[in-house]
């Protein structure tokens, strides 16, 4: 089966740094996906992690413990265009498909 | 260059009818997935397609139902509405099956509305 957890909401300020946990128990393991969805709008790709460790791209960085089934993203600087949903996602090695978890929206305020 | 598109945008059904919903990926792709995103949940798989073959499929009783074109364009078929179908309905195009990094990259989808 496959359970993919982060949490429902969270809420942070304007410049500060902000991190948003996923974490995971799959039957299978092929890689780890971050992607943000703005409200209305389609997801897009933020990053990908299949071995340990941090992957970082600008303002965004995305870890990840495959032995702990943990994985963060870590968002520096926050904009407020930064407000949006962000979704967690796990490959699992049998399929092609992305089992996505139920998304952490994230408010930026001034 | 265009990314995915997806039609009809929006649309509106009654319990019982029949909904097709059409994609076209990234110019290049091959392979095209049908994700469903219930307001306030992650996308949830319904089907991948690669070179017009079915590669995967989640779990989503016989109503659905899709198919992938010689220009790899592809469309879903939903038969015998439920209310529970009201959703967006997103695809998403990439350019391999899914052994490499496997980004994936999703249409604005088509919002369906079950009355």
């Amino acid at each position: 089966g496959q359970n993919i957890d982060q949490p429902t909401e969270m809420t942070a300020t304007e410049g500060a740094i902000v991190q948003i946990n996923c974490t995971y128990q799959t039957s299978g393991f092929n890689g780890l996906f971050w992607y943000q969805q703005h409200a209305g709008e389609a997801p897009t790709f933020l990053s990908y992690n299949v071995l340990d460790g941090l992957e970082e791209k600008g303002r965004f960085s995305s870890f990840l413990s495959r032995s702990k089934g943990y994985s963060y993203l870590l968002l520096k600087e926050l904009q407020m265009k930064d407000s949006a949903s962000y979704l967690c996602a796990v490959r699992p090695n049998s399929g092609y498909a992305l089992n996505f978890g139920k998304g952490t929206s994230l408010l930026v305020t001034p | 260059d265009a990314g995915v598109t997806q039609s009809p945008t929006h649309l509106i059904k009654t319990r019982g009818q029949h909904v097709t919903l059409r994609c076209s990926p990234i110019s290049g792709h091959k392979s095209v997935s049908w994700y469903q995103q219930v307001l306030g949940q992650g996308p949830q798989f319904i089907f991948q397609y690669y070179e017009k073959e079915e590669r995967g499929r989640g779990n989503f009783p016989d109503r659905f139902s899709a198919r992938q074109f010689p220009n790899y364009s592809s469309e879903l078929n939903v038969n015998a509405l439920l209310l529970g179908d009201s959703a967006l309905y997103l695809c998403a195009s990439s350019s391999e099956a899914g052994d490499n990094t496997g980004e994936l990259f999703f249409g604005e989808g088509s919002r369906l509305t079950v009355l």
